[in-house]
């Protein structure tokens, strides 16, 4: 199993500029999970779908972020324009959902962004 | 609201001591509980799991027990290695929702 898989492991940028982060969930699973981690504020949830559908995206700090799932082996993650405050390292997780409620989380080891 | 409370790190052992890491919950119903590990430079990975009372789940030399008396699900280990340095975090998955609720995490550090 390939395990989540996500790009660019490491993006430096300048302030202002759009940045788009990509994760393909593990085959099958399908619940997609999008966190950021910082030191200040932990692992804090930005937004999850079930089934390609967008479910509760009340952790997306502002407008500027914005998150697409157009099929099950795709998602993205868009900041625009991007901010300093938005440095952070951002992960993608995905899940079984339906009938198996146990079931644990499996992340991908994260996108670095820093933003200048 | 569900939640999860553990010990602020970091803890720093040396190789071979006792680990002991506090986690306990709140949260309605009967949640699954969890015990995740993120090694630099990583993603978090499962480390072990319990979904209902007095179940202890084990992992790599790791023990947790679901403590529903006291919402505790505190992390053991009897025998620490440096290669154990990492960062763990204490999740709960409250019964009837897919959505996890993560402790800020603890950091420990083993020292050979």
């Amino acid at each position: 199993d390939a395990g989540v898989i996500q790009s660019p492991r490491h993006e430096v940028t300048e302030m202002g500029q759009e940045v788009t982060l990509r994760c393909k969930p593990i085959s099958g699973h399908d619940y997609l999970f999008w966190y950021r981690q910082t030191m200040m504020r932990g692992l804090e949830l930005l937004i999850y779908f079930n089934n390609n559908v967008p479910i509760d995206d009340s952790g997306m700090p502002e407008d500027r972020f914005s998150a697409k799932m157009p099929n099950a082996s795709f998602s993205t993650l868009k900041i625009q324009p991007s901010e300093p405050r938005d440095s952070a390292v951002y992960f993608c997780a995905s899940s079984y959902g339906q009938g198996a409620i146990n079931q644990p989380q499996h992340f991908g080891d994260g996108t670095r962004l820093s933003i200048l | 609201g569900d939640s999860v409370t553990q010990m602020e790190g970091p803890v720093t052992l040396s190789e071979e001591a006792f680990l002991t890491i506090n986690c306990t919950y709140t949260a309605t119903g009967y949640p699954s509980l969890f015990w995740y590990v993120q090694y630099p430079g990583e993603g978090l990975q499962l480390l072990l799991k319990a979904t209902k009372a007095d179940d202890k789940g084990s992992n790599k030399g790791f023990e947790a027990t679901y403590r529903k008396e006291t919402t505790s699900f505190h992390l053991e280990k009897g025998s620490v290695q440096v290669s154990d340095s990492a960062v763990y975090f204490c999740a709960l998955r409250p019964g009837g929702s897919y959505i996890p609720t993560f402790g800020r995490g603890t950091s420990l550090i083993v020292h050979p």
